[in-house]
């Protein structure tokens, strides 16, 4: 079986500084991560996957994550915090029968 | 092009009564995913379909919860005889296919949000 454990509930950054979105996963293969973003009133959207390609992967607007197997962690990463950033992230486990797995979310606040 | 959309968008029901959740997946797409997403619960994986087909229904809350998908396309979740604890937001995913050893892209419907009273 595999599971995500996001380490925050709730990140609070000022806009212009990094974003770190800490995931850590359990998985007895190979795992696929995601992350998916949420934002207020609208659908999950996907912002970037691994799958066992390169270990950092790069999404959309400016995130990136690494896998890390040794440290079973694919954190999610922003060298520079937008307003339009403020939304609830997932970090996804998922296994070879598409059985998604979601953490508990992390609530990204950027302050002015 | 459309993306995969869910009625109705909310449903107040009284406790007891039966509920049935609608999903439109995109065309083309003959995987189709519901979750559940409950305030301090975080998403929860409930069932998926291959076609019309569910292979592994242990997700499913309890027995009270039945899904089906008809035509390869709209799928239904069946909430009998709702109980407060049922209050969620449900979300339904469509995929192109379910992944043997990578796993497609699941997009997102808007949800549906369920108030028992």
């Amino acid at each position: 079986a595999q599971s995500v454990t996001q380490l925050d509930s709730h990140v609070s950054v000022s806009e212009g500084t990094p974003v770190l979105l800490r995931c850590n996963y359990s998985s007895s293969y190979s795992p696929s991560l995601f992350w998916y973003v949420q934002h207020p009133n609208k659908g999950l959207q996907l912002l970037l996957k691994y799958t066992s390609a390169a270990t950092l992967v790069k999404g959309i607007n400016g995130f990136e994550a690494e896998f890390k197997k040794s440290e079973t962690s694919f954190h999610l990463t922003k060298p520079s915090a937008h307003m339009s950033d403020a939304a609830e992230y997932f970090c996804v486990v998922s296994g070879n029968n598409n059985d998604m797995r979601f953490g508990a979310g992390t609530r990204l606040t950027v302050k002015p | 092009g459309a993306g995969v959309s869910q009625s109705p968008s909310n449903k107040v029901t009284e406790k007891g009564k039966d509920v049935e959740l609608r999903c439109d997946p995109i065309s083309g797409h003959t995987a189709l995913y519901w979750y559940r997403q409950s305030l301090g619960q975080g998403l929860e994986f409930l069932i998926y379909f291959q076609g019309n087909s569910a292979p592994d229904k242990s997700g499913l809350p309890s027995d009270r919860f039945s899904a089906e998908r008809t035509g390869g396309s709209v799928s239904t979740l069946t909430i009998q005889r709702t109980q407060q604890e049922d209050s969620a937001v449900y979300l339904c995913a469509s995929s192109l296919a379910v992944g043997v050893e990578v796993p497609y892209e699941q997009y997102f419907g808007p949800g549906t949000r369920l108030t028992v009273t």
